[in-house]
């Protein structure tokens, strides 16, 4: 299995507070990625890092911002969660012609 | 742009029974395809990738898909279905460029059920 973890694995939160959600990688690979996934929508790419400092948007963006101050970690944050955030979120990195995926976080908006 | 599209979002088949999991593609490029597994409570496996050698790959737990171009499709099969797999399934497809940059356009995904 590729290093990859996820923290935390379940979370719950109230409408209107901030969440981050940490993704860490052992392989030292280069992109990082964040999906996430709700029934009947399979996954969709939230934001993607290409290394350190370097981030861009992907099909479902609005209302996430992330991080990657070090090759290994890339960090999701919800600024202000809403009911609608509630999913399952996967972080991926990508090896030689495949991507490898996390265990996932379950996140719950009440 | 890319899509893909996975016809029947719920496939129900009898142990020892052929599976045939649909998937079409849109790519404005030639395209990287796979095929994912994804078990109750768990992450995604991957099962088989195209990546432009063979057009018809073989991936783990006995399935198979062939890339055809003319039919934009990348069906999955597996001759005879176990009870184990009895899981969700994605089609994902990417462009080749970029490098190992694979931002992945997944299916809805098809839940395959199977019945003793």
């Amino acid at each position: 299995d590729a290093g990859i973890t996820q923290s935390p694995r379940h979370k719950v939160t109230e409408t209107g507070t901030p969440v981050t959600l940490r993704c860490h990688q052992t392989e030292n690979h280069r992109y990082m990625y964040w999906y996430r996934q709700d029934p009947g929508h399979g996954l969709r790419l939230i934001h993607y890092s290409y290394g350190v400092k370097d981030t861009d948007k992907g099909e479902v963006s609005d209302g996430y911002s992330v991080s990657r101050s070090k090759t290994e970690d890339f960090l999701l944050t919800l600024e202000s969660a809403t009911s609608s955030q509630t999913s399952v979120y996967f972080c991926a990195i990508s090896g030689v012609d495949e991507q490898y995926f996390g265990p996932g976080t379950r996140l719950t908006v009440t | 742009a890319q899509s893909v599209t996975q016809l029947g979002s719920h496939v129900s088949v009898s142990e020892g029974a052929l599976v045939l999991l649909r998937c079409n593609y849109s790519s404005s490029v030639p395209p990287y395809l796979f095929w994912y597994v994804q078990y109750p409570n768990q992450g995604l496996q991957l099962l088989l990738k195209y990546t432009s050698a063979a057009t018809l790959v073989k991936g783990i737990n006995g399935f198979e898909a062939e890339f055809k171009k003319s039919e934009t499709s990348f069906h999955l099969t597996k001759p005879s279905a176990h009870m184990s797999d009895a899981a969700e399934y994605f089609c994902a497809v990417t462009s080749r460029s970029g490098g190992s940059n694979y931002k992945l356009t997944f299916g809805k995904g098809t839940l395959l059920t199977v019945n003793p």
